[in-house]
């Protein structure tokens, strides 16, 4: 069964610090990983989408990475902000075409950024 | 363009009540998804359209029936409530089916408490 793990659950962290959230996946066939911001109490909006051939994909301050010969993603967030704090949801497509979406969504990081 | 709306945003229920859940987007999208999100839980599918008139069954779709009459709206039926589906619904379009390499863009969810 496809699945993916992040971690941690929960951070928190000062404003002006850097963070690191984990993703491990076990999709297969693997398509693309997504990272999606969510606000509380909004829906979920798309940082990146990375494919088998990205290593790096960076937005703003947020950067993405994947290695997909070792099925783990991370998302790096520099000089955090207090509009940072949101929970961040890692997203990996198998795109097999077996119907539905073709996505595994993972149970999202909440992060807190303290002043 | 508005995106994605639905309505409403929050609604109680009980067992036993029926309620639509409105979606609708602007984007001229062929592809529109439900999901419900339990706390500390990834979102699941529930069902699924890739066109006007076409619809199919998510990960999770019982208990609940959707409709495809036009490209903007793609309203979530539940027949008789049951405390099980209390959770936050968010309806998501996209222009190519989800797992492809396209951004999916989400609503701003419809909390839904069954007593």
């Amino acid at each position: 069964k496809n699945q993916v793990e992040q971690s941690p659950q929960s951070l928190i962290i000062l404003e002006g610090k850097n963070c690191t959230l984990q993703c491990n996946y076990t999709v297969s066939p693997f398509s693309n990983l997504r990272w999606y911001k969510q606000d509380t109490g909004r829906g979920p909006v798309s940082l990146t989408i990375m494919t088998f051939s990205e290593n790096t994909k960076s937005n703003g301050r947020y950067t993405a990475t994947l290695d997909a010969d070792t099925k783990q993603s991370s998302l790096h967030i520099t000089a955090s902000q207090l509009s940072d704090s949101a929970s961040y949801i890692c997203v990996v497509s198998d795109n097999s075409g077996g119907g539905a979406d073709g996505l595994t969504f993972g149970k999202g990081t909440h992060l807190i950024i303290q002043p | 363009n508005a995106g994605v709306t639905q309505t409403p945003k929050f609604r109680i229920l009980k067992i036993g009540q029926s309620m639509t859940l409105q979606c609708t987007q602007d984007m001229n999208h062929n592809y529109m998804y439900w999901y419900r999100q339990d706390p500390g839980m990834g979102l699941k599918l529930i069902y699924y359209s890739v066109g006007a008139g076409i619809t199919d069954k998510g990960e999770v779709p019982n208990g609940y029936n959707v409709s495809r009459s036009t490209t903007e709206d793609f309203p979530l039926r539940l027949e008789l409530a049951a405390p099980s589906q209390t959770s936050v619904y968010f309806c998501a379009s996209s222009f190519h089916l989800s797992g492809s390499y396209n951004e999916q863009f989400f609503g701003p969810g419809t909390r839904l408490t069954v007593l």
